[in-house]
């Protein structure tokens, strides 16, 4: 089965400019996860969808930073305007669905943002 | 909210044991382990349930102790491959926190 593909696998960008990532979750998966991993750290967790539903986006920073995933499979994240510290990998995951306890997680490849 | 490991870093020898600390400050319905090799995704290891129900990997070990809110991670005769930081991941309500990280790093 195919995993989780994300796009770009790398991007650069002056600051205050705006950014996309897109993931594709694995077919079937109604549950998915974007994670802002900083280079050293553990991923933290940004916001989860449950089908097109936002389940929790308590630590995801809504001045700059939108998430939205129409008709419940492919998703976008952005960051306008973007922040020296939000360089940092971003990854896509997902899950077959969002129980307790959760699923195991899929990541896709994720994202490599530099923002200079 | 996010747990804390032990050690942050460790270095073995291909066929020694390690044991791998997760500690929360919440209490704990689950706790999940991962392993994330250098440039790669994470990839999920196990899960461990309150009353002591495991799901994941057959040749890695894990015990959950749900008082002390803790989890270990028992890696024994331990391979080349077994290199990487690993992070526990623990649920309280709706989030999803991972650990502080622990490499570990398998030399011949």
């Amino acid at each position: 089965e195919a995993g989780v593909a994300q796009s770009p696998r790398y991007k650069i960008i002056e600051k205050r400019q705006s950014v996309a990532f897109w993931c594709n979750p694995i077919s079937g998966h109604a549950t998915l996860y974007w994670y802002q991993q900083i280079l050293g750290q553990g991923p933290k967790l940004l916001i989860q969808f449950q089908n097109n539903g936002v389940v929790d986006d308590s630590q995801l920073p809504k001045d700059r930073f939108s998430a939205e995933r129409l008709k419940g499979v492919d998703s976008t994240l952005k960051i306008q305007p973007a922040k020296l510290e939000d360089s940092a990998v971003y990854l896509c995951a997902s899950s077959l669905t969002l129980g307790t306890p959760r699923d195991e997680q899929y990541f896709g490849p994720g994202t490599r943002l530099t923002v200079t | 909210q996010q747990p804390v490991q032990s050690p942050q870093a460790v270095i073995l020898r291909e066929g020694e044991d390690a044991v791998i600390n997760c500690s929360s400050s919440k209490a704990l319905y689950s706790v999940h382990w991962y392993r994330q090799k250098h440039g790669e995704a994470p990839v999920f290891l196990m899960i461990l349930l309150k009353g002591g129900e495991q799901k994941g990997h057959d040749k890695i070990s894990a015990s959950f102790n749900e008082k002390k809110q803790q989890s270990s991670l028992y890696l024994t005769a331990s391979q080349l491959s077994y290199s990487g930081t690993y992070f526990c991941g623990t649920e309280p309500g709706n989030q999803f926190y991972f650990g502080t990280g622990t490499s570990l790093t398998v030399i011949p």
